[in-house]
């Protein structure tokens, strides 16, 4: 079965503050890793990596692949309150019709 | 920007009703899918359809659920006899091939309560 295990499940810092949010996987035949925004309610597309070490980046966000290492990071510099949300990753393996198997999430909270 | 639309944003049954869920995928979007999130829990996959056919579905989506394509536009989720356990969020979801399948567009949800 997928796992998807985020790390940590839930951090608070200030305005302006860098955020690492973690991703660990373990899937059969991976095809690529995604990550989402979920505010109140719907998870808004951010990345969509498939290989390694080739960092995605929009704006004060960036993320990476390691396939050798089976994780991703998801970075987030000069953090604003606008932030705060929780933030899924999911994965897909290469045999599936697009079945996205999500991780618990990571609860992201920015003070000002 | 287009997006995806979901009806109704609450729905409130009686355990054994049968419930529709609806959706408006994108509309140059081909891949169609529907996830679940309990309170408090994981998103859970359900199923993906294209073509005007299940192309893949996990253990949830038993025979108490089906889900059509009845015109160019609406995709739903029917639940037949509903249980106190559907309790949950359900998403819909969309891509298409030109994005990549797995690049998926959620929809804001529909909030289902069992009562």
């Amino acid at each position: 079965e997928d796992k998807v295990v985020q790390s940590p499940l839930s951090l608070v810092v200030h305005e302006g503050d860098t955020v690492t949010l973690n991703c660990s996987y373990e899937v059969t035949n991976f095809r690529s890793l995604l990550w989402y925004k979920q505010e109140k309610k719907a998870p808004t597309f951010l990345f969509m990596l498939t290989s390694s070490g080739i960092e995605k980046k929009s704006g004060r966000l960036s993320s990476i692949l390691d396939k050798k290492e089976l994780f991703s990071i998801l970075n987030i510099t000069a953090t604003q309150t606008g932030d705060s949300a929780v933030y899924l990753c999911a994965v897909v393996r290469g045999t599936s019709y697009g079945k996205l198997t999500f991780g618990q999430g990571t609860i992201l909270t920015v003070h000002p | 920007e287009p997006e995806v639309t979901q009806t109704p944003s609450h729905q409130v049954t009686q355990m054994g009703q049968e419930v529709i869920l609806r959706c408006v995928p994108i509309s140059n979007h081909l891949y169609f899918y529907w996830y679940r999130q309990i309170l408090g829990q994981k998103v859970e996959f359900l199923v993906s359809f294209y073509n005007n056919e299940i192309s893949e579905k996990s253990e949830i989506f038993d025979d108490q659920f089906s889900v059509e394509r009845p015109d160019g536009s609406n995709f739903t989720l029917k639940i037949r006899s509903t249980k106190l356990e559907d309790s949950a969020m359900y998403f819909c979801a969309s891509s298409d091939p030109s994005g990549g399948r797995d690049t998926q567009y959620f929809g804001p949800g529909t909030r289902l309560t069992v009562l």
